[in-house]
């Protein structure tokens, strides 16, 4: 069974601190893709990142980096000197093929404090 | 710009009404999607399409039906509606390429309160 577990319920940071949010995954399967989205309050899930098994490269992107580690199922995520445009609930996914459905954790809702 | 539509984004119905939640999708994205998103629980899939009148069901289709007759549009029809139905409905669809990993488009929700 596949199954995303996100620990951290709620975070609290206070601007221009980094924080880091956390995912584990549980699959069989050799080959799978790792999400992330990003709620803000608005509502709107929008796509931050897209990772598939065999690329364990870390990835930077701005102020956001991830981190992929088969050997544990980590799939984190990194802000650096976050932003109070950073608060809103993350939510951390995984897929096993084009054709097979998308399986979101429960989120993690940030909340940068200015 | 690509634009996943929900008709309502607050709707209020009571206990035993029919209900639709409807969802348009300008991208013409082969997979549609129905999610709910509840506290602690994430989001949790009620049913996918992947064609025109096409369905599958996800992890929680009890008390819901879905139609989709026309490849933009994907409705959620809830029977009977119950208390326990009271959720914030997620629509997303999916552009399916062959060795191309597709990512979830959203609409912004419709909250449902059942009373």
């Amino acid at each position: 069974a596949q199954k995303v577990t996100q620990a951290q319920t709620e975070i609290s940071v206070v601007e221009k601190e980094d924080v880091t949010l956390d995912c584990v995954y549980e699959t069989r399967d050799t080959t799978y893709y790792l999400f992330w989205y990003k709620q803000p309050p608005s509502g709107e899930l929008v796509f931050l990142i897209r990772r598939n098994s065999f690329d364990e490269q870390n990835e930077i992107s701005g102020r956001y980096s991830w981190n992929f580690q088969k050997s544990t199922s980590s799939f984190n995520f990194t802000i650096t000197a976050s932003q109070v445009v950073d608060s809103a609930v993350y939510f951390c996914a995984l897929r096993k093929t084009s054709y097979d459905k998308v399986i979101f954790g429960p989120g993690t809702s940030l909340s940068v404090i200015p | 710009d690509v634009k996943v539509t929900q008709s309502s984004r607050y709707l209020v119905k009571r206990t035993g009404e029919k209900v639709f939640l409807e969802c348009v999708q300008d991208m013409d994205h082969e997979n549609m999607f129905w999610y709910r998103q509840d506290p602690g629980l994430g989001l949790r899939l009620i049913y996918f399409s992947y064609d025109v009148k096409m369905k599958e069901k996800g992890d929680i289709p009890e008390g819901y039906s879905v139609s989709r007759e026309k490849k933009e549009r994907f409705s959620l029809i809830l029977e009977s509606a119950s208390t326990n139905q009271t959720s914030m409905y997620l629509c997303a669809s999916s552009l399916v390429v062959y060795g191309t990993d597709e990512k979830l488009f959203f609409g912004s929700g419709t909250q449902l309160s059942v009373l």
